[in-house]
Order: structure tokens, then C-alpha cells, then sequence
């Protein structure tokens, strides 16, 4: 069974506008990773926040952890169409990943 | 393109058949890990191995599975007497060691009729 879980389940967007994404996990972390994976593709590695973080940047990704809330968040500003994918949060070596959130921007 | 290559891509097998997939990770990276995924969920951790050595097998990994790393480069997942509820996406990646950003191939589809 999945240990974490996303929210959304699923979000639809215009293009231009941000998307936000919840994740929330059940033990704790040394560490918390996003990932997104297009339609029938792998996964590809967005950005890494670490247990001692609180808010981290990359491009137009921002990522918040709360480790007191076993959450994170993950910001995508300005979406684009191309950022149409399924994200999902993982953590651990050996990751643990919840259900995802589908994100869809519509040009 | 990763650098994680998986093959084959796509499968069909008929039901009690034997399956084998293939997975050459980055060259570099000295952790190797399996996970099956279906559709609208995430991916389930399977097994991992450091080097040659697999070091952890999940409960999902029935007897009729099993995972070999022989010299520490490519890996192999063998799925004996496969039945219609090993239909998913096999996904394999890698990374190295001490550094938690793990490379996915594409994955192997595999269909079981």
C-alpha cells in the first residue's frame, strides 16, 4: 500500500497560471523528493528538500516541507502546457511514492 | 533520455509464461532499483541492490519473482509463471551512492493475456 499520499488527485489549469500540489507521508524523513512523469514515461527527478529545509527554488518549482505536519508543497509558477504530467512526492533511499497528482495546463 | 535504458519496452506474454526484463543503469551509479507500477498509481518499490549485493526485497516480490545484478552493471527481473495481475509498468533506476536523486528508465510495459 502507498505510504503518502498527493493532493489533488487531479488539477486543471490555463496556462499562465500556478499550480500548486500537497503531499503529505506518514514517518520520518531525512529528506523529500518531487517527481514527474509524463504519459507512459519514466519519472525524472525535479528537486530535493531535506529535512533540515523549510523552502526551496528551482526554475519556477518552489518546494515547502513541514515536518511537523509531515507535509510538502510543491509550487509550479507560470505553468506552461508542457508541464502536463503526473507529479508525484517520494521519500527515503528506497523512495516510497503516493498516488500522484495529475496535473493538466490547457493552452 | 536519462541514461537508464530498460528493454524490452513493451511485452506480451500469455499467462504462465516466463518473462525476463533488462536494465542497464547509468554506468557510474552503484545502486540499481526495481518498481512496478499500475495504472493510476504510484510506483511500488520491488527490490534494490548495491553493486552486486541485493540488499532489500519487498513483500510484493513474490517467489515467482526474482532480480539478479551478476556483476554489478546491468540487471535482470524474472517473472515466472507470470499471471494477469503482473500486467503493470516495470520501472528500473539508479543512482549512487550517498546522493538520494534516483535516474528512471523508461520502463517496461508489460501485458499479460
Amino acid at each position: 500500500s502507498q505510504q503518502g499520499e498527493e493532493d489533488p488527485q487531479a488539477l486543471s489549469i490555463q496556462e499562465g497560471e500556478n499550480a500548486t500540489m500537497n503531499c503529505s507521508y506518514k514517518t520520518s524523513i531525512n529528506n523529500l523528493q518531487w517527481y514527474r512523469q509524463n504519459s507512459g514515461r519514466g519519472l525524472v527527478h525535479l528537486i530535493l528538500i531535506r529535512s533540515n529545509e523549510r523552502e526551496k527554488h528551482s526554475g519556477r518549482l518552489r518546494v515547502t516541507l513541514d515536518t511537523s505536519k509531515k507535509s510538502s508543497s510543491l509550487l509550479i509558477t507560470a505553468s506552461r502546457a508542457a508541464d502536463t504530467a503526473s507529479y508525484f512526492c517520494g521519500h527515503g533511499s528506497r523512495l516510497t511514492f503516493g498516488e500522484g497528482t495529475q496535473l493538466t495546463v490547457n493552452p | 533520455d536519462t541514461g537508464v535504458s530498460q528493454d524490452p519496452r513493451h511485452k506480451i506474454t500469455k499467462r504462465g509464461q516466463n518473462v525476463t526484463f533488462r536494465c542497464d543503469p547509468i554506468s557510474e551509479h552503484n545502486r540499481l532499483y526495481w518498481y512496478r507500477q499500475t495504472l493510476g498509481q504510484g510506483p511500488e518499490f520491488l527490490t534494490y541492490f548495491q553493486n552486486e549485493a541485493q540488499l532489500e526485497k519487498s513483500r510484493l516480490l513474490s517467489d515467482r519473482f526474482s532480480a539478479e545484478r551478476p556483476k554489478g552493471s546491468f540487471s535482470t527481473l524474472e517473472i515466472q509463471r507470470t499471471e494477469q495481475g503482473d500486467s503493470a509498468m516495470y520501472l528500473c533506476a539508479s543512482s549512487s551512492q550517498g546522493n538520494y536523486e534516483q535516474y528512471f528508465g523508461p520502463g517496461t510495459r508489460l501485458t499479460v493475456t
